[in-house]
């Protein structure tokens, strides 16, 4: 299995552009997370997807900040317009939600994004 | 107060020392407890998981929870570099729909020094 899948892995963009990050989950899974990670706040769960449904999006920062999950097989976060504080590294990660509580997020090799 | 804190460190060790890892959380509803280790540019990964109180083992890991002072713990004994990496613990909790969400400490950075 290729894992959580992110693109791209590197982004630098100027203030005001829009941002568009990436994510496709591990085939069979049906929840699908969106993280930001700063040295200052660690990593911040900002909205999560089950079944394609948006379930939470109370992290998210501001209306700037929007994401989809047209597929099962595909997610996007998009930024809009970024500012030089959006620069983070920002994951995604799935998983297979199951009664237990010991669900196992996969985690993706992260989006590093810098807005000059 | 957050809900889990998590010293950021940084620590650092000579191989072969025995290394503990903290965190303390607040929200009694946690009943499963997880270590996640992150390395350098890398997402992070699920290390270990615990329900009850009391110690597991895996290997050259031992994670450690104390309910009753909400408090948990990471063991690595005869610590190697390749163990160097920043170690987040996180806790789920039930979020309806189905789904779990994960509370991370802010993780520890460790570096095991040959």
């Amino acid at each position: 299995d290729a894992g959580v899948i992110q693109s791209p892995r590197h982004e630098v963009t100027e203030m005001g552009q829009e941002v568009t990050l990436r994510c496709k989950p591990i085939s069979g899974h049906n929840s699908l997370f969106w993280y930001r990670q700063t040295m200052m706040r660690g990593l911040e769960l900002l909205i999560y997807f089950n079944n394609n449904v948006p379930i939470d999006d109370s992290g998210m920062p501001e209306d700037r900040f929007s994401a989809k999950m047209p597929n099962a097989s595909f997610s996007t976060l998009k930024i809009q317009p970024s500012e030089p504080r959006d620069s983070a590294v920002y994951f995604c990660a799935s998983s297979l939600a199951t009664s237990l509580s010991r669900d196992t997020q996969y985690f993706g090799p992260g989006t590093r994004l810098t807005v000059l | 107060q957050k809900e889990v804190e998590q010293d950021p460190g940084p620590l650092s060790v000579p191989e072969g020392a025995i290394v503990s890892l903290n965190c303390t959380y607040s929200n009694s509803a946690f009943q499963y407890f997880m270590w996640y280790r992150q390395y350098s540019r890398k997402g992070p990964e699920l290390l270990m998981y615990t329900y009850s109180s009391g110690n597991k083992e895996d290997g050259r890991f031992t994670a450690q929870v104390d309910k009753s002072s909400k408090y948990i713990s990471l063991f690595i004994r005869d610590s190697q570099p390749s163990d160097s990496a920043t170690y987040l613990c996180a806790m789920p909790q039930y979020s309806g729909a189905g789904s779990y969400q994960l509370t991370f400490g802010k993780g520890t950075k460790l570096s095991v020094i040959p």
